[in-house]
């Protein structure tokens, strides 16, 4: 079974330029997650979808941050425009519901960006 | 969000079993105890869950205290591909999954 797809894996990008990462989740997958992981620190959650409806974006800097999930597979998590302290690594994750005692959610490898 | 308290980090030896600590002394009667681990430049992945009872499958095992306020991680035979650090999480029943700042386990052979 495929696992959760992102690209692309590296990014540098100029302070105020605009950046996107891509996301594939596992097929099947209703629920999807982006988090956001600073050097250091654990992952935090910027938005979830379900299907393609959002759930929780509170942590999400909406001036600059936006993510869409069309069709309710992929999604794409936007910067726009780039701060120094958005350099981090962008996860993102899939399960196959928000619900259940479970819910075990699935990784990808991150998309890391590095903003100069 | 409910909070753990995880060491900072831990160091083992190769082949010997290793006790990963989580204390959770405001967890609620909904509360999932859920174990990740993220190996070096990857992302998080599953591990174990629980609720009440001590849980165990081919990664490692959970044991969960009587008055569920501490559980602790089980691995039963450290390799050098458990070196990773180990999130200590709890998540409400169909809640978001919250991090913190997880336990370094180094694996020393």
């Amino acid at each position: 079974e495929a696992g959760v797809a992102q690209s692309p894996r590296y990014k540098i990008i100029e302070k105020r330029q605009s950046v996107a990462f891509w996301c594939n989740p596992i097929s099947g997958h209703a629920t999807l997650y982006w988090y956001q992981q600073i050097l250091g620190q654990g992952p935090k959650l910027l938005i979830q979808f379900q299907n393609n409806g959002v759930v929780d974006d509170s942590q999400l800097p909406k001036d600059r941050f936006s993510a869409e999930r069309l069709k309710g597979v992929d999604s794409t998590l936007k910067i726009q425009p780039a701060k120094l302290e958005d350099s981090a690594v962008y996860l993102c994750a899939s399960s196959l519901s928000a619900g259940g005692p479970g819910g075990e959610l699935f990784f990808g490898e991150g998309s890391r960006l590095t903003v100069l | 969000d409910a909070k753990t308290t995880q060491p900072n980090s831990m160091e083992s030896n190769e082949e010997e079993p290793v006790h990963l600590p989580c204390n959770h002394s405001t967890i609620s009667g909904t509360d999932y105890i859920h174990w990740y681990r993220q190996l070096p430049s990857q992302g998080p992945e599953y591990v174990i869950h629980g609720l009440t009872s001590n849980v165990n499958n081919r990664m490692a095992s959970l044991a969960i205290a009587e008055d569920r306020k501490s559980s602790t991680l089980i691995l039963h035979r450290a390799t050098l591909r458990d070196a990773a650090v180990y999130y200590c999480i709890l998540r409400p029943y169909g809640n978001k999954l919250v991090f913190g700042a997880g336990t370094i386990l180094r694996v020393k052979s």
